[in-house]
């Protein structure tokens, strides 16, 4: 079975420094890892995905994030928050070959002006 | 369209009362999926559909639970004598064919469902 863990259910951080938003994951063959996030009274939206290759990968709105198998961890990173980047954030992990895609309970990330 | 549409944005119902919800995913997608999100919590997977393939159905609740999808368009989901405990938002997403690397999910507005 396939999980994704997010251990920290509310992030804060000041406007301009920079943010990590934490994800570990357990699958039993390769993965293939994604973040999604939801503004205020919109849907989800994709940010950003790893499938194979280099371990750091970019996305939208500055949002980068680092692949490290030995850790099985999946963090997401920005240099320097915005207030806009205010948001509920989700991790989520495929095992290749397999459909099913499981999310993690989502962090919400609160950026003080 | 542009995106993947989902109706009723939002639906009140009585307990024991049936309800159906549908999914419109963008034109070529043939992977679709059905999550429910309850208040303040992550996505709960409920069912997949690829293509002609049977569908995936180990997330579907209670037998409460059934949806169906004509070919690669729209899916319903139904939910039969519905529970208070159904309340929550209904997630409709959907994805490329596996083919090139693009297996990020495209998700609709949701439809919240209250029952009361």
């Amino acid at each position: 079975a396939q999980s994704v863990a997010q251990p920290e259910d509310q992030v804060n951080v000041a406007e301009g420094n920079p943010l990590t938003v934490k994800c570990t994951y357990s699958v039993s063959g390769n993965p293939y890892l994604f973040w999604y996030v939801q503004y205020p009274n919109r849907g989800l939206q994709f940010l950003l995905k790893y499938i194979t290759g280099d371990n750091l990968v970019k996305g939208s709105y500055g949002f980068e994030a680092e692949f490290n198998k030995s850790q099985t961890s999946f963090h997401l990173k920005k240099p320097s928050a915005l207030v806009s980047d205010s948001a509920l954030y989700f991790c989520a992990v495929r095992e290749a070959g397999y459909q099913k895609v499981t999310f993690g309970t989502g962090t919400k990330l609160q950026v003080i002006p | 369209g542009a995106g993947v549409s989902q109706s009723p944005s939002n639906k009140v119902t009585e307990k024991g009362k049936d309800v159906e919800l549908r999914c419109d995913p963008i034109s070529g997608h043939t992977a679709l999926y059905w999550y429910r999100q309850r208040l303040g919590q992550g996505l709960e997977f409920l069912i997949y559909f690829q293509g002609n393939s049977a569908p995936d159905k180990s997330g579907l609740p209670s037998d409460r639970f059934s949806a169906e999808r004509t070919g690669e368009s729209v899916s319903t989901l139904t939910i039969q004598r519905t529970q208070q405990e159904d309340s929550a938002v209904y997630l409709c997403a959907s994805s490329y064919p596996q083919a090139g690397g693009r297996y990020e999910q495209y998700f609709g507005p949701g439809t919240r469902l209250t029952v009361t």
